[in-house]
């Protein structure tokens, strides 16, 4: 079936810096990807959807100067957590439509973010 | 924009007994509607879905109906077993592969043995 990687699988990092969290669809191509974030006990929050070629497009209340989101290629989706502070300590989990598989979503395994 | 609310939010049941999370949706172009379970720490795997064309679909011990005029789909887990604990989050989105998926709140369930 559809593999989606995400890496790295965890993250360590000093408040102020930034951080770089990959998103690979392993077997398909994907036009389309989603970064979700999720908080512990709560459910996923769309952050962002990426589309290969263009600007990203961000859902009311993130803020894209903060969440740079990168999809360079039909298989890879990168998102930059700049300036990071504790409160966005989350895990990241991103997801790729397979337009070979109709309207199904494969998400990647997610990225834990701890800022200190 | 869709807004899809679950309930309930923790629900145990015994071994063997069956289990009922419900969800009702906001947005009435919504016609795609995946269940995903997820374990600690884990990615949501998709366990079933349904589409606005069918009222009901069945997977072994998983089943789901969906109600469009109401607005509102329920998941049925049968035969209740210790690996069907985890949360289960509905989600509901437009039919267009571009569309973005909507979340509901999740439950947690837990089955006593």
């Amino acid at each position: 079936g559809a593999v989606v990687s995400q890496h790295p699988s965890w993250v360590i990092c000093k408040s102020g810096t930034s951080v770089k969290i990959e998103c690979r669809s392993l077997d398909f191509q994907a036009t389309t990807m989603f970064w979700y974030r999720q908080f512990p006990k709560q459910s996923l929050m769309l952050m962002a959807t990426s589309n290969e070629g263009s600007k990203a497009t961000y859902e009311q209340g993130v803020e894209k100067d903060k969440f740079l989101i990168n999809h360079a290629s039909l298989t890879l989706s990168t998102l930059t957590v700049t300036s990071a502070h504790p409160e966005d300590s989350s895990f990241y989990i991103c997801s790729a439509l397979n337009p070979g598989a109709g309207d199904t979503q494969y998400f990647g395994p997610g990225t834990r973010l701890t800022v200190l | 924009g869709e807004n899809v609310e679950q309930h309930p939010s923790t629900l145990s049941v015994q071994e063997g007994d069956s289990a009922v999370i419900k969800c009702t949706y906001s947005d009435s172009a919504s016609n795609y509607f995946p269940w995903y379970k997820q374990e600690l720490g884990k990615r949501p795997q998709l366990i079933i879905d349904i589409r606005s064309n069918v009222g009901e679909k069945k997977d072994q011990r998983i089943a789901v109906t969906l109600n469009k005029t109401a607005k509102h789909f329920s998941l049925h887990i049968t035969e209740t077993q210790p690996e069907d604990s985890a949360v289960y989050f509905c989600a509901a989105r437009r039919y267009s592969s571009a569309s973005k998926i909507i979340f509901g709140s999740g439950t947690r369930l837990s089955i006593r043995p």
